[in-house]
Protein backbone atom coordinates (compact mmCIF):
# COMPACT_ATOMS: atom_id res chain seq x y z
CA UNK A 1 0.00 0.00 0.00
CA UNK A 2 1.00 3.67 0.08
CA UNK A 3 3.36 4.96 2.67
CA UNK A 4 3.69 8.15 4.48
CA UNK A 5 3.86 10.76 1.82
CA UNK A 6 5.15 14.40 2.58
CA UNK A 7 5.32 17.73 0.76
CA UNK A 8 6.96 19.59 -0.63
CA UNK A 9 10.09 17.80 -0.93
CA UNK A 10 12.50 20.77 -0.87
CA UNK A 11 11.24 24.20 -0.01
CA UNK A 12 13.44 27.39 0.31
CA UNK A 13 12.57 30.87 1.82
CA UNK A 14 13.73 33.82 2.94
CA UNK A 15 14.10 34.66 6.75
CA UNK A 16 11.07 36.16 8.12
CA UNK A 17 8.60 34.18 5.76
CA UNK A 18 6.21 31.68 6.84
CA UNK A 19 6.46 27.86 5.40
CA UNK A 20 4.19 25.09 5.59
CA UNK A 21 4.77 21.84 5.35
CA UNK A 22 2.29 18.77 4.61
CA UNK A 23 2.18 14.97 5.60
CA UNK A 24 0.04 12.37 4.28
CA UNK A 25 0.03 9.21 6.80
CA UNK A 26 -0.76 6.06 5.97
CA UNK A 27 -4.52 5.13 5.54
CA UNK A 28 -6.23 3.92 8.73
CA UNK A 29 -3.03 4.97 11.13
CA UNK A 30 -4.44 7.06 13.87
CA UNK A 31 -1.04 8.03 15.00
CA UNK A 32 0.85 11.02 13.42
CA UNK A 33 4.46 12.38 14.95
CA UNK A 34 6.53 14.92 13.20
CA UNK A 35 10.36 15.25 13.93
CA UNK A 36 13.20 17.71 12.64
CA UNK A 37 16.43 16.43 11.59
CA UNK A 38 19.08 19.45 12.03
CA UNK A 39 22.86 18.92 11.83
CA UNK A 40 23.03 20.10 15.32
CA UNK A 41 20.76 18.85 16.93
CA UNK A 42 20.19 15.90 15.55
CA UNK A 43 16.63 14.11 15.22
CA UNK A 44 14.16 16.09 17.77
CA UNK A 45 10.53 14.98 18.36
CA UNK A 46 8.26 17.80 17.80
CA UNK A 47 4.53 17.18 18.11
CA UNK A 48 2.14 14.18 17.98
CA UNK A 49 -1.42 13.85 16.85
CA UNK A 50 -3.40 10.58 18.30
CA UNK A 51 -6.78 10.28 17.17
CA UNK A 52 -9.12 13.37 18.56
CA UNK A 53 -6.86 13.39 21.18
CA UNK A 54 -5.32 16.84 21.80
CA UNK A 55 -1.88 16.74 20.47
CA UNK A 56 1.14 16.41 22.32
CA UNK A 57 3.63 19.67 21.63
CA UNK A 58 6.18 19.49 24.04
CA UNK A 59 8.66 18.77 21.26
CA UNK A 60 8.45 22.09 19.82
CA UNK A 61 11.02 24.77 19.75
CA UNK A 62 9.13 28.22 20.06
CA UNK A 63 5.99 29.34 19.25
CA UNK A 64 6.59 30.23 15.96
CA UNK A 65 5.83 26.16 15.13
CA UNK A 66 2.26 24.85 15.38
CA UNK A 67 0.81 22.25 13.80
CA UNK A 68 -2.33 20.75 12.61
CA UNK A 69 -4.55 17.68 11.45
CA UNK A 70 -7.14 17.86 9.94
CA UNK A 71 -10.27 14.85 9.61
CA UNK A 72 -7.89 12.72 11.40
CA UNK A 73 -5.54 12.39 8.26
CA UNK A 74 -3.53 15.19 6.78
CA UNK A 75 -1.28 16.92 8.97
CA UNK A 76 0.45 20.42 8.16
CA UNK A 77 3.34 21.64 9.83
CA UNK A 78 3.82 25.89 10.35
CA UNK A 79 6.42 27.62 10.62
CA UNK A 80 6.01 31.28 10.93
CA UNK A 81 8.79 33.99 10.55
CA UNK A 82 10.92 31.31 9.69
CA UNK A 83 14.70 31.73 11.23
CA UNK A 84 18.05 30.51 9.70
CA UNK A 85 18.13 28.10 12.20
CA UNK A 86 14.67 26.58 11.00
CA UNK A 87 16.72 24.70 8.09
CA UNK A 88 16.66 21.19 8.16
CA UNK A 89 15.02 18.00 7.32
CA UNK A 90 10.96 17.58 9.05
CA UNK A 91 9.89 14.20 9.12
CA UNK A 92 6.56 12.93 9.42
CA UNK A 93 5.73 9.26 10.70
CA UNK A 94 2.26 7.47 11.49
CA UNK A 95 1.70 4.23 12.89
CA UNK A 96 -1.70 2.40 14.10
CA UNK A 97 -1.75 1.86 18.50
CA UNK A 98 0.77 -0.66 18.66
CA UNK A 99 2.79 -0.73 15.77
CA UNK A 100 6.59 0.56 14.52
CA UNK A 101 6.43 4.37 13.34
CA UNK A 102 6.71 4.20 9.63
CA UNK A 103 8.33 7.42 7.90
CA UNK A 104 7.92 10.08 4.83
CA UNK A 105 10.71 10.83 2.87
CA UNK A 106 10.94 14.04 4.43
CA UNK A 107 11.11 18.05 3.58
CA UNK A 108 14.30 19.75 3.34
CA UNK A 109 13.84 23.18 4.32
CA UNK A 110 16.31 26.13 3.31
CA UNK A 111 16.08 29.59 4.92
CA UNK A 112 18.32 32.05 3.06
CA UNK B 1 14.42 11.84 30.31
CA UNK B 2 15.89 9.02 27.90
CA UNK B 3 19.34 8.93 26.58
CA UNK B 4 20.54 6.85 23.08
CA UNK B 5 24.08 7.05 22.35
CA UNK B 6 25.93 5.92 18.95
CA UNK B 7 30.16 6.06 19.61
CA UNK B 8 30.10 5.56 15.96
CA UNK B 9 29.68 8.48 13.82
CA UNK B 10 31.21 6.44 11.21
CA UNK B 11 32.14 3.33 10.04
CA UNK B 12 33.29 0.94 7.03
CA UNK B 13 33.03 -2.32 5.73
CA UNK B 14 34.37 -4.27 3.01
CA UNK B 15 31.53 -6.05 0.78
CA UNK B 16 30.68 -9.50 1.84
CA UNK B 17 32.11 -8.93 5.30
CA UNK B 18 30.53 -8.53 8.79
CA UNK B 19 29.82 -5.20 10.92
CA UNK B 20 28.57 -4.23 13.80
CA UNK B 21 27.15 -1.15 14.54
CA UNK B 22 27.21 -0.04 18.68
CA UNK B 23 24.15 1.36 20.70
CA UNK B 24 24.19 1.92 24.19
CA UNK B 25 21.09 4.08 25.80
CA UNK B 26 19.77 5.15 29.42
CA UNK B 27 16.46 4.65 31.22
CA UNK B 28 14.69 3.46 34.05
CA UNK B 29 12.01 1.44 32.39
CA UNK B 30 11.76 -1.82 32.49
CA UNK B 31 9.41 -2.51 29.30
CA UNK B 32 10.24 -0.44 25.93
CA UNK B 33 11.01 -0.72 22.34
CA UNK B 34 14.31 0.01 20.81
CA UNK B 35 14.67 -0.27 16.58
CA UNK B 36 17.18 0.40 14.09
CA UNK B 37 16.70 2.60 11.25
CA UNK B 38 18.10 3.04 8.29
CA UNK B 39 18.21 6.46 5.98
CA UNK B 40 19.89 6.10 2.60
CA UNK B 41 20.61 9.44 0.80
CA UNK B 42 17.08 9.53 -0.60
CA UNK B 43 16.35 10.35 3.57
CA UNK B 44 13.97 7.95 3.68
CA UNK B 45 13.62 6.16 7.40
CA UNK B 46 13.62 2.41 7.14
CA UNK B 47 12.77 0.35 9.57
CA UNK B 48 15.40 -2.23 9.95
CA UNK B 49 15.28 -4.20 13.04
CA UNK B 50 12.41 -4.11 16.42
CA UNK B 51 13.27 -5.65 19.77
CA UNK B 52 10.75 -5.75 22.63
CA UNK B 53 12.90 -5.42 26.01
CA UNK B 54 10.60 -8.44 27.50
CA UNK B 55 11.67 -11.31 24.89
CA UNK B 56 15.37 -12.49 26.23
CA UNK B 57 15.45 -13.77 22.24
CA UNK B 58 17.81 -11.56 20.13
CA UNK B 59 15.62 -10.44 17.01
CA UNK B 60 16.63 -11.22 13.14
CA UNK B 61 15.96 -9.90 10.03
CA UNK B 62 17.68 -11.80 7.25
CA UNK B 63 21.10 -10.39 6.94
CA UNK B 64 20.73 -7.90 10.18
CA UNK B 65 20.50 -9.12 13.73
CA UNK B 66 20.39 -7.52 17.19
CA UNK B 67 22.49 -8.05 20.13
CA UNK B 68 20.25 -7.08 22.98
CA UNK B 69 21.48 -6.13 26.35
CA UNK B 70 19.45 -5.40 28.83
CA UNK B 71 21.49 -5.36 31.74
CA UNK B 72 24.16 -3.20 29.90
CA UNK B 73 21.66 -1.23 28.13
CA UNK B 74 23.43 -1.64 24.96
CA UNK B 75 21.66 -2.62 21.59
CA UNK B 76 24.10 -3.26 18.47
CA UNK B 77 23.37 -4.56 14.82
CA UNK B 78 25.06 -7.01 13.11
CA UNK B 79 25.37 -6.50 9.35
CA UNK B 80 26.33 -9.91 7.87
CA UNK B 81 27.58 -10.24 3.98
CA UNK B 82 27.60 -6.40 3.58
CA UNK B 83 25.92 -5.18 0.49
CA UNK B 84 26.53 -1.76 -1.25
CA UNK B 85 23.16 -0.88 -0.96
CA UNK B 86 23.60 -0.96 2.49
CA UNK B 87 25.44 2.31 2.70
CA UNK B 88 23.37 4.62 4.88
CA UNK B 89 22.80 6.39 7.74
CA UNK B 90 21.53 4.49 10.60
CA UNK B 91 19.78 5.62 13.57
CA UNK B 92 18.75 3.76 16.99
CA UNK B 93 16.05 4.85 18.77
CA UNK B 94 13.95 4.15 21.66
CA UNK B 95 10.23 3.89 22.73
CA UNK B 96 9.26 3.77 26.19
CA UNK B 97 5.51 3.83 27.22
CA UNK B 98 5.15 7.35 27.50
CA UNK B 99 1.76 8.40 26.39
CA UNK B 100 2.99 9.21 22.71
CA UNK B 101 5.33 6.70 21.89
CA UNK B 102 7.58 9.10 20.03
CA UNK B 103 11.14 7.87 19.54
CA UNK B 104 14.62 8.96 21.09
CA UNK B 105 17.20 8.27 18.47
CA UNK B 106 21.07 8.35 19.13
CA UNK B 107 23.04 10.52 17.23
CA UNK B 108 23.53 8.36 14.01
CA UNK B 109 26.25 6.29 12.26
CA UNK B 110 27.37 6.53 8.83
CA UNK B 111 28.41 3.18 7.07
CA UNK B 112 30.08 3.38 3.85
CA UNK B 113 30.66 -0.33 2.08
CA UNK B 114 33.47 -0.51 -0.06
CA UNK B 115 33.69 -2.56 -3.25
Amino acid sequence: GAGVSQSPSNKVTEKGKDVELRCDPISGHTALYWYRQSLGQGLEFLIYFQGNSAPDKSGLPSDRFSAERTGGSVSTLTIQRTQQEDSAVYLCASKTLWETQYFGPGTRLLVL
Amino acid sequence: AQTVTQSQPEMSVQEAETVTLSCTYDTSESDYYLFWYKQPPSRQMILVIRQEAYKQQNATENRFSVNFQKAAKSFSLKISDSQLGDAAMYFCAYRGNNAGNMLTFGGGTRLMVKP
